[in-house]
């Protein structure tokens, strides 16, 4: 069956450390992956999207890689800040793109202490 | 450029109630998707339309209900309300293409039912 993992716990960082959060996949092929971040009581916000050719994207201190042999996904925050605290979900589209196509993981919860 | 709004943001109802849940996309979107988080199950797509036409469609019973109107406006129902339908309701608008882009998403309703 189709699954997404994401960490389960909450991810715990130190300020200024580099947080990676992972997402794995089994039995999808999505052509893209987007990561989305959540605070509590509100919807979610695009981050970053990447497609099946594509092996890395960066977005000022955010990065995301695609590895589709390892069906897995990795987000770096760097440069951490306590305001990058917040839930962040993974979500796969292996239909095509857009809002219809996207399976979402459950989302990692990242903490980041001052 | 206004985002995507839902109405109400929250709302408590009663079992066996109905209820109706709106959605304005961005302008311009023509996609407009509904998705169902709870704590347990995360993210869960239950429908998509496009100009009017559901498009796709979730692992939900026929309780869940949804339109679209000509100016890409939607809604969605529940009917028979049950206590496990207390969640976060959230809609996702995306581009015109639909495809390779990302999704939208407003605040979400609150629903509780009791």
């Amino acid at each position: 069956s189709q699954k997404i993992e994401q960490n389960s716990e909450a991810l715990n960082i130190q300020e200024g450390k580099t947080a990676t959060l992972t997402c794995n996949y089994t039995n999808y092929s999505p052509a893209y992956l987007q990561w989305y971040r959540q605070d509590p009581g509100r919807g979610p916000v695009f981050l970053l999207l990447i497609r099946e050719n594509e092996k890395e994207k960066r977005k000022e201190r955010l990065k995301v890689t695609f590895d589709t042999t390892l069906k897995q996904s990795l987000f770096h925050i760097t440069a951490s800040q306590p305001a990058d605290s917040a839930t962040y979900l993974c979500a796969l589209d292996d239909s095509g793109g857009g809002a219809d196509g996207l399976t979402f993981g459950k989302g990692t919860h990242l903490i980041i202490q001052p | 450029k206004a985002g995507v709004t839902q109405t109400p943001r929250y709302l408590i109802k009663t079992r066996g109630q109905q209820v109706t849940l709106s959605c304005s996309p961005i302008s311009g979107h023509r996609s407009v998707s509904w998705y169902q988080q709870t704590p347990g199950q995360g993210l869960q797509f239950l429908f998509e339309y496009f100009s009017e036409t559901q498009r796709n469609k979730g692992n939900f019973p026929g309780r869940f209900s949804g339109r679209q109107f000509s100016n890409s406006r939607s809604e969605m129902n529940v009917s028979t309300l049950e206590l496990g339908d207390s969640a976060l309701y959230l809609c996702a608008s995306s581009a015109p293409q639909g495809r390779g882009t990302e999704a939208f998403f407003g605040q979400g309703t609150r629903l509780t039912v009791v």
